[in-house]
């Protein structure tokens, strides 16, 4: 079946504008997390969805950052006037289960985006 | 707090040699997970073991065989007979019952020269 998806692939913005990430998780899977990797580092974690349950927002670096889910669907991540520390690759992952066991499933990573902020 | 070190940032070995790629991890948690994921060059992270807290049996598979050790809160990852298409970022992760996030840790990359 399809993996995880993100668009777009590249991105491309001037310092000050807004940018919106997208993402595809696989079908059925309920969690999905955003995660941020700067060039040749680690990933960060961003935010965390599960179901209609309310986020886990604490990853989000400033209130620049948002992001949205409906549902179990698709989701985006916004970023508010963008800044030269924002460039990086944004990373999104799904995995199966809910509530405490969201912590056991192994996640499917998307390929990613890379934004660039000139 | 919940922490995964990994001290090698990169390692080089020649095609057929053995390697292994540290992890080190903190938890207060007794219920917890550990996991191995792989980032070829292409970029995409793919899965490759999970272990939770209460099975300490080192895993083989192929190639890759896996030594957990909580007395010393290790979770070592050994390639054998390492190949080119080995050549990737290798990141050691960590979960836990009741939070949310795993826990990355920076990464090792390895290079496999032919």
């Amino acid at each position: 079946g399809a993996g995880v998806s993100q668009s777009p692939s590249n991105k491309v913005t001037e310092k000050g504008k807004d940018v919106e990430l997208r993402c595809d998780p696989i079908s059925g899977h309920t969690a999905l997390y955003w995660y941020r990797q700067r060039l040749g580092q680690g990933l960060e974690f961003l935010i965390y969805f599960q179901g209609n349950s309310a986020p886990d927002k604490s990853g989000l670096p400033s209130d620049r950052f948002s992001a949205e889910r409906t549902g179990e669907s698709v989701s985006t991540l916004t970023i508010q006037r963008t800044q030269q520390e924002d460039s990086a690759v944004y990373l999104c992952a799904s995995s199966l289960g809910g509530g405490r066991r969201s912590s056991y499933n192994e996640q499917f990573f998307g390929p990613g985006t890379r934004l660039t902020v000139l | 707090a919940q922490k995964v070190t990994q001290a090698q940032t990169e390692i080089s070995v020649v095609e057929k040699e053995d390697v292994t790629l540290d992890c080190v991890y903190e938890t207060r948690d007794t219920t917890y997970y550990l996991f191995w994921y792989k980032q070829p060059p292409s970029g995409e992270l793919v899965f490759l073991i999970r272990r939770n807290s209460f099975d300490e049996q080192n895993e083989i598979s192929g190639r890759y065989s896996w030594n957990f050790q909580k007395s010393t809160s290790s979770f070592n990852f050994t390639i054998t007979a390492s190949q080119v298409v080995d050549s990737a970022v290798y990141f050691c992760a960590l979960s836990y019952t009741g939070g949310f996030k795993t826990i990355f840790g920076a990464g090792t990359r390895l290079f496999v020269k032919a």
